[in-house]
């Protein structure tokens, strides 16, 4: 297996542009997250979805950033218009949802935004 | 609210020199507390999964436990190339699932 697969791996834009970035996670999984990764700030849980459907998106920073998994192989996440404090590594996750307990996730290598 | 602590923050080791991480969490319901590694300009990249209090996982050099309020990974006789960032995640049944990371732990091993 391929693993999971983000797009681009990096991504500079200007202030005001829209950004998307994009996932397709390992076959077979069901659940997929977006995280944020910053020296100040960790990995922080942006969203995340089971079979396809947003569970969760109270890490979403603004109503600048939106996250939509139309499928089960692929998932996006679109900030905009961007601003120089969303530059940061954007890490997408998938893993299988297994009953009661969870399983782990997969990342990928994650997309480097800078936004000038 | 901080709800997964790790320390120390980070942590320096000659080669050989064996030591622990520590991940703790303050919330009941776990369902779940994984251990990842990220070394630099990479995604994290899994070690271990841990569900109940008394378990226990190996691998080469590394090995983790799980209490009720905290877990470790110990590191015994350590190479250079253990260096890394050590991040704990936790998932909790009252908050649907999700899967929290703590700010982990740099790691530096000296030859």
């Amino acid at each position: 297996d391929a693993g999971v697969i983000q797009s681009p791996r990096h991504e500079v834009t200007e202030m005001g542009q829209e950004v998307t970035l994009r996932c397709k996670p390992i076959s077979g999984h069901n659940s997929l997250f977006w995280y944020r990764q910053t020296m100040m700030r960790g990995l922080e849980l942006l969203i995340y979805f089971n079979n396809n459907v947003p569970i969760d998106d109270s890490g979403m920073p603004e109503d600048r950033f939106s996250a939509k998994m139309p499928n089960a192989s692929f998932s996006t996440l679109k900030i905009q218009p961007s601003e120089p404090r969303d530059s940061a590594v954007y890490f997408c996750a998938s893993r299988k949802l297994r009953g009661t307990f969870n399983t782990e996730a997969f990342f990928g290598q994650g997309t480097r935004l800078t936004v000038v | 609210e901080d709800q997964v602590t790790q320390s120390p923050e980070a942590l320096r080791l000659q080669e050989g020199e064996s030591s622990s991480l520590n991940c703790s969490y303050t919330v009941s319901g776990l369902r779940g507390l994984f251990w990842y590694r990220q070394d630099p300009g990479k995604g994290p990249e899994f070690l271990f999964t841990l569900y109940s209090a008394g378990e226990e996982k190996e691998k080469e050099r590394l090995k983790a436990t799980l209490t009720k309020k905290e877990s470790f990974l110990h590191i015994t006789a350590p190479k250079p190339e253990d260096s890394a960032t050590y991040l704990c995640a936790v998932c909790f049944q009252y908050n649907n699932n999700d899967m929290r990371f703590g700010a982990g732990t740099r790691l530096t091993v000296k030859p």
